[in-house]
């Protein structure tokens, strides 16, 4: 069964770094691109990155350009977003998904919570 | 970035009707490239319609996509009670994907 399995639930300071993690299972992690999107309470869907996990070349919203990085281990069927100097605004939960076209496979989200 | 505004921002319909969203883009989509998604409260997205018109795996013949350019629809015809969600257009053909700000479908 194909899955995306993301990593639990977070709180962090203003400032601070978030690493969330994207496992894969059920597919040949390197034959689809993995997107990044979040969602923040109440709000629309956010497109951020996506990544080549073949090659590792990536994309990004130049809404995130300088404050997010997206990685993939192909050894472990595994992307990874982190997000830096993270502020109030980025309150939100966090999805990956498969591109297949469109994105057909998403994980369950992860809700990253920034408060003082 | 491409700009996709969806109409109407929320509707409450009856099971058994038919209904039409739209989503129109500030330029045209290249190959139309345009996907529709279901998200039902509490849930992650469910990709409806891909590439304007293709169903995606699984999705009942209820739901259609239409339209090219700058132009696209999603109809749902026969209402049920589990269509209530919130449906959003996303352009993929266009440097960088955006979404469109959804359509709040409730059932009565």
């Amino acid at each position: 069964q194909v899955h995306l399995f993301q990593s639990g639930a977070e709180v962090k300071k203003p400032g601070a770094s978030v690493r969330v993690s994207c496992k894969a299972s059920g597919y040949t992690f390197t034959d689809y691109a993995i997107h990044w999107v979040r969602q923040a309470p109440g709000q629309g869907l956010e497109w951020m990155a996506w990544i080549n996990t073949g090659y590792g070349n990536t994309k990004y919203s130049q809404s995130f350009q300088d404050r997010v990085t997206v990685t993939s281990d192909p050894s472990a069927s595994t992307a990874y977003m982190e997000l830096r100097s993270l502020r109030s605004e980025d309150t939100a939960i966090y999805y990956c998904a498969r591109y297949s076209p469109g994105l057909s496979l998403w994980g369950q989200g992860t809700l990253v919570t920034v408060s003082s | 970035e491409v700009v996709l505004t969806q109409s109407p921002d929320t509707l409450s319909l009856s099971p058994g009707e038919r209904v039409t969203l739209s989503c129109r883009a500030s330029q045209s989509i290249n190959n139309n490239y345009l996907a529709w998604y279901q998200q039902i409260s509490g849930q992650a997205p469910r990709l409806l319609i891909y590439g304007a018109s293709g169903r995606a795996t699984g999705i009942p013949d209820r739901f259609s996509g239409s339209g090219s350019g700058a132009d696209f629809t999603l109809t749902i015809s026969r209402l049920e009670p589990e269509d209530s969600a919130v449906y959003s257009c996303q352009q993929y053909g266009n440097s960088p994907p955006t979404f469109g700000q959804g359509s709040k479908l409730e059932i009565k």
